[in-house]
């Protein structure tokens, strides 16, 4: 039961342009959305998120976006820069504490010169 | 500031023995959860220890248990090993507020290959 989707495993976008990548969710009970970033052989690390309540929060080149009635979430980068190039996760947390994150698969971002 | 420090890096175990996996929380930091995540799939969350208690726990089975001690630091342990725990494990921290906006810092993880 796959309750947080990113159905695009890989996304290739030249540097310059805005990156878009998708999120899915299922679960009617989740009430705040992160995105996370991972590089080989590092731990993801915290990049953006998104209260229920809102429906879309920036943060320099990073916006993300939400939609609840579609239950759908995006990270839009803009512009894209070659240090960007990195597995991204989306993920989702409820009232059962922050601690608990529900993860998507990923997305293997690249970002070509 | 160290951040969240995990041990050893990499492990290589046999189907049915043992394993422990170490994690030291950032500093100031009370709360340490641990995730699973298998090779092309997200962090699975496997449970979350405050006050030296496992608070939360997901869908795994009994062969995963935990610890955390007084200095906040905790050891996953996994008996009977499977093939199938072959995964990175990463550990999280956070400071417990309540928060619906508490952020997670994670290790780099342990490599456990399970042969």
């Amino acid at each position: 039961d796959q309750q947080v989707k990113q159905n695009s495993p890989s996304l290739s976008v030249q540097e310059g342009r805005i990156s878009i990548l998708n999120c899915d969710y299922t679960n009617s009970m989740f009430d705040y959305f992160l995105w996370y970033k991972k590089y080989p052989a590092e731990g993801p690390t915290f990049l953006i998120s998104i209260s229920s309540i809102k429906d879309k929060n920036e943060d320099g080149r990073f916006t993300v976006f939400l939609n609840k009635s579609a239950k759908h979430l995006s990270l839009h980068i803009v512009p894209s820069q070659p240090g960007d190039s990195a597995v991204y996760f989306c993920a989702a947390s409820g009232l059962w504490g922050a601690q608990k994150l529900v993860f998507g698969q990923g997305t293997r971002l690249t970002i070509n010169p | 500031d160290a951040g969240v420090t995990q041990s050893p890096t990499h492990l290589i175990k046999t189907r049915g023995q043992q394993v422990t996996l170490r994690c030291s929380p950032k500093s100031g930091h009370d709360t340490v959860s641990w995730y699973q995540q298998a090779l092309g799939q997200g962090p699975q969350f496997i449970f979350q220890y405050y006050e030296e208690e496992e608070r939360q726990r997901g869908n795994f089975p009994d062969r995963f248990s935990g610890h955390q001690f007084p200095n906040y630091s905790s050891e996953l342990n996994v008996n009977a090993l499977l093939l199938g725990d072959s995964a990175l494990y990463l550990c999280a921290s956070s400071k417990l507020s309540g928060a619906t906006n508490e952020k997670l810092f994670f290790g780099s993880g342990t490599q456990l290959s399970v042969l």
